[in-house]
């Protein structure tokens, strides 16, 4: 079954450093996405990204956050000076083209975000 | 915004028990899915039922659209089972993601 592939795994770094959080989605997907969780809360959208552009972002989605997708395979969540509350699960998520079909969306692994 | 609930928050069961999870929502929804968040944190999809019913072992779900609701049973529930599971929603209203229930966190005792 395809996989949505996040690097690294884990990551720590200190505040105010700039983070690149890595996602490889399904390969014949074209809606991508990046969801946050938070330790002991729920999973909370960050932000869509479909034909090269963000489609929906979030409050939590400030200047401080960008999105890219450098080349054809992979999907990238910046953070350009982290700060301690940015510490949590970064999950990335695609889904299929077809918007008239019912789908369903495939996670990635998570990467674990920590800032000291 | 479309609001997502589950019930119970905590559920605590001895193995071999059967229990049922529930998540309502606040608005019609186009998707539905059922997530296990395992002790090293992945989402691990059990099921895509933006209606009707599915099975999958000792694990089903039933989701009724039109009253806005969503359960997933679990029978002889193991101790792997533990873990939180969630429930995830794309809102019919046409923005295109999903928006997380508050999961019910499950614990099974050998």
């Amino acid at each position: 079954e395809p996989e949505v592939t996040q690097t690294p795994s884990h990551q720590v770094t200190q505040m105010g450093q700039e983070v690149i959080l890595r996602c490889v989605p399904i390969s014949n997907h074209l809606y991508f996405y990046w969801y946050r969780q938070i330790l002991g809360q729920k999973v909370e959208f960050l932000v869509s990204f479909y034909n090269n552009e963000i489609s929906e972002k979030s409050e939590i989605f400030d200047d401080q956050f960008s999105v890219e997708r450098p080349d054809g395979s992979n999907f990238t969540l910046k953070i350009r000076s982290t700060k301690l509350e940015d510490s949590a699960m970064y999950f990335c998520a695609s889904s299929e083209q077809d918007r008239a079909i019912p789908y369903g969306y495939t996670f990635g692994s998570g990467t674990r975000l920590t800032v000291v | 915004g479309i609001q997502v609930e589950q019930s119970p928050p905590d559920l605590i069961l001895q193995e071999g028990a059967n229990s049922t999870l529930r998540c309502n929502f606040s608005d019609s929804v186009n998707n539905l899915q059922w997530f296990h968040q395992n002790p090293w944190g992945q989402l691990i999809n059990l099921f895509y039922i933006p209606s009707g019913t599915k099975q999958n072992g000792r694990l089903s779900a039933t989701t009724v659209a039109t009253e806005r609701y969503s359960l997933l049973y679990i029978s002889s529930s193991q101790t792997t089972d533990s873990g939180v599971y969630f429930c995830a929603v794309e809102p019919a209203s046409g923005t295109y993601k999903y928006i997380f229930g508050t999961g019910t966190r499950l614990k099974v005792l050998a």
